[in-house]
């Protein structure tokens, strides 16, 4: 079946330094969607991307979406210790209307 | 506002008892989602709903019981068949999957512990 595999699974990194976290399907995704959970609280909505080959900038971060729209990759430049937390994504499942989310990418910022 | 509210924030239940977990949302969302997240872990679906008075199971659904009645509401039943309901609860609703500039909107989540 589908599968949405992400990693790293944990990523401790220094302040100031980069990070990346690379999502890959099983299957073509019609779009894919990023998430941010802080400790503690709950998924919130980063982006969404649409189109093969997609590239968007929020700030520091910079989403990708493959050109065979089954890998996606979020990166974050310099990072800040308000960026901890986990980065999910997620996509539709191909055999129906759920969304699929993959296992998630914890990181920890050290000042 | 509108939004996508979990209630209660905290709970606690006894090993044999059955609770539920109050999911409402005012977005005017056709879907609505129910995940299981244990610690460190992502996010595992347990029922979802497209349309009222019809729902799916997910991939964890053992254990569990949901209903759609109203578009509004879809509360989820942890019931004494789970073995394991210690873990943080999120309800989610958003319009459609596979719709341009959706968006999934969580509630606070509601986390339950087995005393």
């Amino acid at each position: 079946g589908q599968q949405v595999m992400q990693i790293p699974q944990y990523q401790h990194v220094q302040e100031g330094e980069d990070f990346t976290t690379y999502c890959n399907s099983s299957t073509t995704l019609s779009n894919i969607q990023w998430y941010k959970q802080r400790p503690g609280g709950h998924p919130v909505f980063l982006i969404q991307l649409v189109k093969s080959g997609e590239v968007k900038k929020q700030k520091r971060l910079t989403f990708q979406f493959g050109e065979a729209k089954k890998n996606s990759s979020l990166h974050i430049t310099a990072t800040q210790t308000t960026d901890v937390g986990t980065y999910f994504c997620a996509g539709p499942w191909e055999y129906g209307n759920k969304l699929v989310f993959g296992a998630g990418t914890i990181l920890r910022v050290k000042s | 506002d509108g939004g996508i509210t979990q209630s209660p924030k905290y709970l606690f239940r006894k090993e044999g008892q059955n609770v539920t977990l109050s999911c409402e949302q005012n977005l005017n969302h056709d879907a609505m989602y129910w995940y299981r997240q244990d610690p460190g872990q992502g996010l595992r679906l347990i029922y979802y709903s497209q349309i009222v008075n019809d729902f799916q199971k997910g991939d964890i659904a053992e254990g569990y019981s949901v209903s759609r009645e109203k578009k509004e509401s879809f509360p989820l039943t942890v019931t004494s068949a789970q073995k394991n309901p210690t873990a943080f609860y999120l309800c989610a609703s958003f319009r459609g999957v596979r719709e341009v500039n959706t968006e999934a909107f969580f509630g606070q989540g509601t986390r339950l512990t087995v005393v």
